[in-house]
């Protein structure tokens, strides 16, 4: 399996332009998870999913970020407008639940967002 | 709410030294997960090593293994023989079974050659 795939791995773009991440899980996990890391703040959880049902955005920062996932091998992270401070580190990272509840969670490359 | 600490912000460690990287939680659930992660400066999150709360033994992969103390909620990470692809930030985690994993704030290692 190619991993968790993260597009684009570096986007840099104006404030108030419109961003899209892109985020294909592993074949077969079942939970979907976006994160975003700063160096003030650490890694944080913007949302997360569960067969394609958001279960948590309450780590969404504000109406500018919304988060999708049409089908069980794509999602998306959109960011509109965007703002400076939105520069960051966003990972994507899916996971699938076993019987005896332990399980590791894969993560992407990440997408480097710079809003200038 | 769930809360993990990780109150080194740095360490360093010669080269073949061992490192001891803590890690303390805050949960009122017994049945729960502990992770390490390693992000290197290519930032891919890597996992170290995993324990699961209900075993008593200590997890070991290697020359990673970690000093789990349930009652005083601590999980700590002991590197043996320290070598310069240790180098990364190290961020310990806490999972609930189908809830998201709460992260620390991490810990900078660096290995001195």
């Amino acid at each position: 399996d190619a991993g968790v795939i993260q597009s684009p791995r570096h986007e840099v773009t104006e404030m108030g332009q419109e961003v899209t991440l892109r985020c294909k899980p592993i074949s077969g996990h079942d939970y979907l998870f976006w994160y975003r890391q700063t160096m003030m703040r650490g890694l944080e959880l913007l949302i997360y999913f569960n067969n394609n049902v958001p279960i948590d955005d309450s780590g969404m920062p504000e109406d500018r970020f919304s988060a999708k996932m049409p089908n069980a091998s794509f999602s998306t992270l959109k960011i509109q407008p965007s703002e400076p401070r939105d520069s960051a580190v966003y990972f994507c990272a899916s996971s699938f639940f076993l019987s005896g509840g332990l399980h590791e969670q894969f993560f992407g490359p990440g997408t480097r967002l710079t809003v200038l | 709410a769930q809360t993990v600490t990780q109150s080194q912000p740095e360490m360093s460690v010669q080269e073949a030294e061992t490192v001891t990287l803590s890690c303390t939680y805050d949960t009122s659930e017994s049945d729960y997960y502990l992770f390490w992660y390693k992000q290197p400066p290519s930032r891919q999150m890597i996992l170290v090593i995993r324990q699961e709360a209900y075993k008593q033994q200590n997890a070991t992969e290697n020359r990673f293994s970690v000093n789990f103390q349930k009652a005083a909620k601590s999980f700590s990470l002991k590197i043996s023989d320290s070598q310069l692809g240790d180098a990364a930030m190290y961020f310990c985690a806490y999972r609930y079974p189908r809830q998201k994993l709460v992260f620390g704030q991490g810990t900078r290692l660096t290995i001195n050659p």
